[in-house]
């Protein structure tokens, strides 16, 4: 069956770095879009980041511009999300997941269980 | 991009029917038909519930349905059950390719 596990969360000091993966299974990686969401304790959903099936195109939220790359490894059906000058508000349980289709649309299905970031000196 | 609009909290009783809405902007809800909702239950991952404004994935059960008026879209729970208390956030796709979450509703099984 279809699965997407996370890995990579941890403590980080502001300013530090951190590089997410999420391991795919159960579909054709290569064929489709993946997204990062993350979730403060306690509050909303917040996209993050997508990248195309082939890995030609990504596209940011406003407030990683610049400091977040996202990018895949479809060899390895493998999604990576590499985050440098983190801050505080950065801490949030980051998710990945599959759009439910080949093309953009936002429409995520299939989520992991998620990777806690935590950003504190 | 500002989140889209919901309610924080709606309640209803075992077989009622409830609607949350989700408001947003001609740049998103009412510019395309990519709306989607998620159904969140405490410590668990978000799980598709609707997308393309009305479609139910496999599995979700027909007590669930969405819409869309313009910029708001809308979701509709029939029969509620207890199992329907949870956390439901909307979703779109927007005019500049990135997507927007609303803030979510506390849906309470009374």
């Amino acid at each position: 069956q279809v699965q997407v596990v996370e890995s990579g969360g941890g403590v980080v000091q502001p300013g530090g770095s951190l590089r997410l993966s999420c391991a795919a299974s159960g579909f054709i990686f290569s064929n489709y879009g993946m997204h990062w969401v993350r979730q403060t304790p306690g509050k909303g959903l917040e996209w993050v980041a997508f990248i195309r099936f082939d890995g030609r195109n990504e596209y940011y939220a406003d407030f990683v511009r610049g400091r977040f790359t996202i990018s895949r490894d479809n060899s390895k059906n493998t999604l990576y999300l590499q985050m440098n000058s983190l801050r505080a508000e950065d801490t949030a349980v980051y998710y990945c997941a599959k759009e439910i289709y080949g093309d953009y649309r936002g429409e995520l299905v299939y989520w992991g269980q998620g990777t806690l970031v935590t950003v504190s000196s | 991009q500002s989140a889209l609009t919901q309610p924080a909290s709606v309640s209803g009783s075992p077989g009622q029917s409830i609607t949350i809405s989700c408001t947003g902007t001609s740049s998103d809800v009412g510019g395309y038909n990519y709306v989607s909702w998620y159904q969140q239950h405490p410590g668990k991952a978000p799980k598709l519930m609707i997308y393309d404004v009305s479609n139910r994935p496999s599995g979700v059960s027909n007590r669930f349905s969405g819409s869309k008026s313009g910029n708001t879209a809308s979701l509709t729970i029939s029969g509620l059950q207890a199992e329907d208390e949870a956390d439901y956030y909307c979703s779109s796709y927007t005019r500049i390719s990135t997507v927007v979450f609303g803030g979510g509703t506390k849906l309470t099984v009374l």
